[in-house]
């Protein structure tokens, strides 16, 4: 059975302050997509990793992926206050499909 | 970029009842379209995949009699909720793959139905 694990699935974190959020899959698979989730809003897409050593950058936030490892990290640069949401990540179910498998989440909060 | 409009945003209905869900896409071509329920401060789950012109294909353990998929043409798909009871209440969201100049360029979300049986 395909699992998506994020941790750590809370955070609280200082304004300014870095920090990495983990996402551990337990399947093949050579991509992977960050979402950002806002409070009772669906999800805004943050970054597609198509292959192993993939790392992308949009602001504050940094993703990277190792398929080796079956890992991604969302990494988070002095953290403001409007990056508070919950995060997913999602990969495919199996190589080759197009049904993804969501990641628990993890919900970020930073304090002003 | 691609988007998708779903309606209604919330709605509240009777047990008994059926609501019904659209996922439109826009300005693009949505061959297949996922729909997902949320419960409150839960993941994702897939419910089924509905493909223009066949039937759906429904995850385990969801009722394909309960919730009627219909994607009748390539910009709208259709989730309705039979029989709604309160256990049905939850965050339902469509979710169309994207490609861009031909290449898998991502999945666009709509905006989400928040479903209150009472």
């Amino acid at each position: 059975e395909l699992k998506v694990e994020q941790n750590p699935l809370f955070l609280s974190m200082q304004e300014g302050k870095n920090y990495t959020i983990y996402c551990n899959y337990s399947t093949t698979s050579d991509r992977l997509y960050w979402y950002r989730q806002d409070p009772g809003k669906s999800l805004e897409s943050l970054f597609v990793l198509l292959s192993n050593g993939a790392v992308k950058q949009e602001g504050r936030l940094m993703a990277s992926l190792d398929t080796k490892a079956r890992l991604s990290t969302l990494h988070i640069t002095a953290a403001v206050h409007d990056l508070s949401a919950t995060y997913f990540c999602a990969v495919p179910y199996t190589s080759g499909t197009y049904k993804y498998i969501f990641g628990t989440g993890t919900r970020l909060k930073v304090l002003a | 970029g691609a988007v998708v409009s779903q309606h209604p945003s919330w709605v509240i209905c009777k047990s008994g009842t059926s609501v019904k869900i659209e996922c439109r896409s826009l300005d693009f071509q949505a061959t297949t379209m996922f729909w997902y329920r949320q419960f409150p401060k839960q993941s994702l789950m897939l419910m089924a995949t509905s493909n223009e012109g066949s039937k759906a294909t429904y995850e385990q353990g969801v009722e394909k009699d309960k919730f009627l998929i219909n994607h009748a043409s390539l910009t709208l798909s259709t989730l309705t909720v039979t029989s709604a009871h309160p256990e049905d209440s939850s965050f339902y969201i469509c979710s169309a793959r994207v490609r861009d100049r031909g290449f898998l360029s991502g999945y666009t979300f709509g905006s989400g139905t928040r479903l209150t049986v009472v």
